[in-house]
């Protein structure tokens, strides 16, 4: 198995630019969610998603938009990329229950100049 | 909204020396788990906590659960280089039960 693939590894953006991080996972997990990472800030939410077409926002939404068209794919879009988005994003994704561990992929290295 | 502050956030220690991270939450949990995230990694579960005052053990590795359900602990006995890395504990919040991230402990280990 996969489990859970995210792209591009790396990515440099001007700012105003626009991209989509992926994520796809192969294990028929119900929720999925997108984190970034910053140094000395641990990991934040930004939107995540319970289920095909339902989607939510997390701690820090604002900047990203996300859909959710099927169980496996899971994209991340950044409309105008802003510097402040400079940070490494995971994807995760697991079974829906507060009892179920986060399954990780192994993150995307933005930078926006 | 819910917090959960992790401390200490860096940990110097000399091979074979403990190691311990702490973690409290503003509201009870449900459950905590444990990830480790190793240099240039991703995160990677190690554990989770469920009853009050629970304890486990992986080898070298202890994790506590408190009685109220508030507050959590790592702890390494003789460390390793290998344990190299970050340690987040994570609170499960939220209307969908989302897993609320503390900020982590970066445990450096001099050989």
């Amino acid at each position: 198995n996969a489990g859970v693939t995210q792209t591009p590894k790396f990515q440099v953006l001007k700012t105003g630019q626009s991209m989509t991080l992926q994520c796809a996972q192969d294990m028929n997990h119900e929720y999925m969610s997108w984190y970034r990472q910053d140094p000395g800030m641990g990991l934040r939410l930004i939107h995540y998603s319970v289920g095909a077409g339902i989607t939510d926002q997390g701690e820090v939404p604002n900047g990203y938009n996300v859909s959710r068209s099927t169980t496996e794919d899971f994209p991340l879009r950044l409309l105008s990329a802003a510097p402040s988005q400079t940070s490494v994003y995971f994807c995760a994704s697991t079974r829906v229950g507060v009892n179920s561990p986060l399954h990780f992929g192994n993150g995307t290295r933005l930078t926006v100049t | 909204g819910q917090q959960v502050m992790q401390i200490p956030q860096y940990q110097h220690v000399q091979e074979g020396e403990d190691f311990t991270t702490y973690c409290n939450s503003s509201t009870t949990l449900s459950n905590i788990q444990w990830y480790k995230q190793r240099p240039g990694g991703h995160p990677v579960f190690l554990i989770q906590l469920v009853k009050s005052g629970e304890v486990k053990k992986q080898k070298r590795l202890t994790f506590q659960f408190g009685e109220a359900k508030k507050n959590s602990s790592l702890h390494i006995t003789a460390t390793q280089t290998t344990d190299v890395g970050t340690y987040f504990c994570a609170g499960a919040g939220g209307s969908q039960g989302n897993l609320i991230f503390g900020k982590g402990t970066k445990l450096s280990v001099k050989p």
